[in-house]
């Protein structure tokens, strides 16, 4: 049974960087994307990157100038780190397992195993 | 600012059909396939179904979903208590890029 556990800083000042690691644990860390989405108090998700065992980002184009998504393989882990926050970047924040197949020019995509989530709250 | 339009909420009796649609384009929905993942409230995201109309072990045969063009549903018949909860259809969108969007998200109530 996979499971993500995930860690990092909760609370943060505006302009400082953001940064969470997602640990991978019961499963194979090679052939799935790994995906971080995050939540505001009271919104919907929002999507914000990905990356695959090797090294293969793809960014939310929204957050793309802000957003490094890093993997470390000998360790099953892989990392986001989000610079310049403001309160806006107040969130919930997740890692998820991404399976990913292209048949023709379909994509399919989904998020089939999550972490608890992380509360990151940006305040001065 | 999602790009994937749901209803904000829709309600049932125990007992009934509820369906939730899910409005997109030709870059995503219409391209793509399209997920449905159920929120209860303070926990993380579920996976309720993949590739349109798949589910995956462990969810029950009440939830269903469907595609055509660019729109999809989820379907929950027999609604039950636990059923309360937020839920979002997502998929694949090939515009600027490539990038996964979520939709605006459905409360669904059981009366």
């Amino acid at each position: 049974q996979v499971q993500l556990q995930q860690w990092g800083a909760g609370l943060l000042k505006p302009s400082e960087t953001l940064s969470l690691t997602c640990a991978v644990y019961g499963g194979s860390f090679s052939g799935y994307y790994w995906s971080w989405i995050r939540q505001p108090p009271g919104k919907g998700l929002e999507w914000i990157g990905e990356i695959n065992h090797s090294g293969s980002t793809n960014y939310n184009p929204s957050l793309k100038s802000r957003v490094t998504i890093s993997v470390d393989t000998s360790k099953n882990q892989f990392s986001l780190k989000l610079s310049s926050v403001t309160a806006a970047d107040t969130a919930v924040y997740y890692c998820a397992r991404a399976p990913s197949t292209v048949r023709g020019v379909i994509i399919t995509k989904y998020m089939d195993v999550w972490g608890k989530g992380t509360t990151v709250t940006v305040s001065s | 600012q999602s790009v994937l339009t749901q209803p904000p909420s829709a309600s049932g009796t125990p007992g009934q059909r509820v369906t939730i649609s899910c409005s997109g384009s030709s870059s995503n929905i219409g391209s793509n396939t399209v997920n449905w993942y159920q929120q209860l409230p303070g926990t993380a995201p579920k996976l309720l179904i993949y590739s349109n109309n798949q589910r995956p072990s462990g969810v029950p045969d009440r939830f269903s979903g469907s595609k055509s063009g660019t729109s999809a549903s989820l379907a929950i018949s027999g609604l039950q208590s636990e059923d309360e909860a937020d839920y979002y259809c997502a998929a694949w969108d090939d515009s600027l890029n490539g990038r996964y969007v979520f939709g605006t998200g459905t409360k669904v109530t059981v009366l």
